[in-house]
């Protein structure tokens, strides 16, 4: 299967700054997708990014599927983002989501 | 739209006994997935259904059974729970035509004792 890390696996902010979180993935994908995982379990769509980029607000993702990897940006964090952020990729219906990026933001 | 459903919520099993969790959709979604989730780790892709009446093993099948019992609905079956499946399960629904974008349910988490 597809190989997907994350990097870094955890992350502490102060409440204002600004990360970038990367997805490495091992071989060519039709789909690249961004999830955050709130303390409550529960998984929220963020981008869905085969390729390009995308902003919604104060978050941004880039994919470059030629170089295998994919860039979520969080400027002006707030203690509301702190979860666990994931990387899911995958070719046809076969999925694989690296280990994620734990965040904490304190404020 | 609910979305994604899952049931139940949480469920507490003894090694040996067996269980159906339940999925279903009203996005009208072609394809639906079970994943399951361990402590540390990203989710694991169990088992999925590419359209109604078709179903493929995904990276863990082991233990598990599935059933497209529509277009909206896919069960997942433990036939003989172990402690090594305890965890996490989620339900996941794509459309598939137009892009691979997966909604998640909101998980099912299991014991098994």
């Amino acid at each position: 299967g597809i190989q997907v890390e994350q990097s870094p696996p955890d992350l502490i902010l102060q409440e204002g700054a600004n990360s970038t979180l990367r997805c490495n993935f091992s071989d060519s994908v039709n789909n690249l997708q961004w999830f955050h995982q709130n303390p409550w379990g529960q998984l929220i769509n963020l981008f869905y990014i085969p390729s390009g980029t995308k902003q919604n607000g104060r978050l941004s993702a880039t994919t470059v599927a030629t170089e295998r990897y994919s860039l979520l940006y969080i400027s002006s964090s707030q203690t509301t983002d702190s979860g666990v952020y994931f990387c899911q990729t995958g070719a046809g219906n076969q999925f694989y989501f690296g280990t994620g990026t734990s965040l904490t933001v304190i404020p | 739209n609910a979305g994604v459903t899952q049931t139940p919520k949480f469920q507490v099993l003894k090694t040996g006994q067996s269980m159906t969790l339940q999925c279903a959709q009203d996005m009208n979604h072609n394809s639906m997935y079970w994943y399951r989730q361990d402590p540390g780790m990203g989710l694991r892709l169990i088992y999925y259904s590419a359209s109604e009446g078709t179903t493929d093993k995904g990276e863990v099948p082991n233990g598990y059974n599935v059933s497209r019992l529509n277009k909206r609905e896919f069960s997942l079956r433990l036939e003989s729970a172990a402690p090594s499946q305890t965890s996490v399960y989620f339900c996941a629904s794509t459309m598939v035509r137009w892009t691979y974008e997966q909604y998640f349910g909101p998980g099912t988490r299991l014991t098994v004792t």
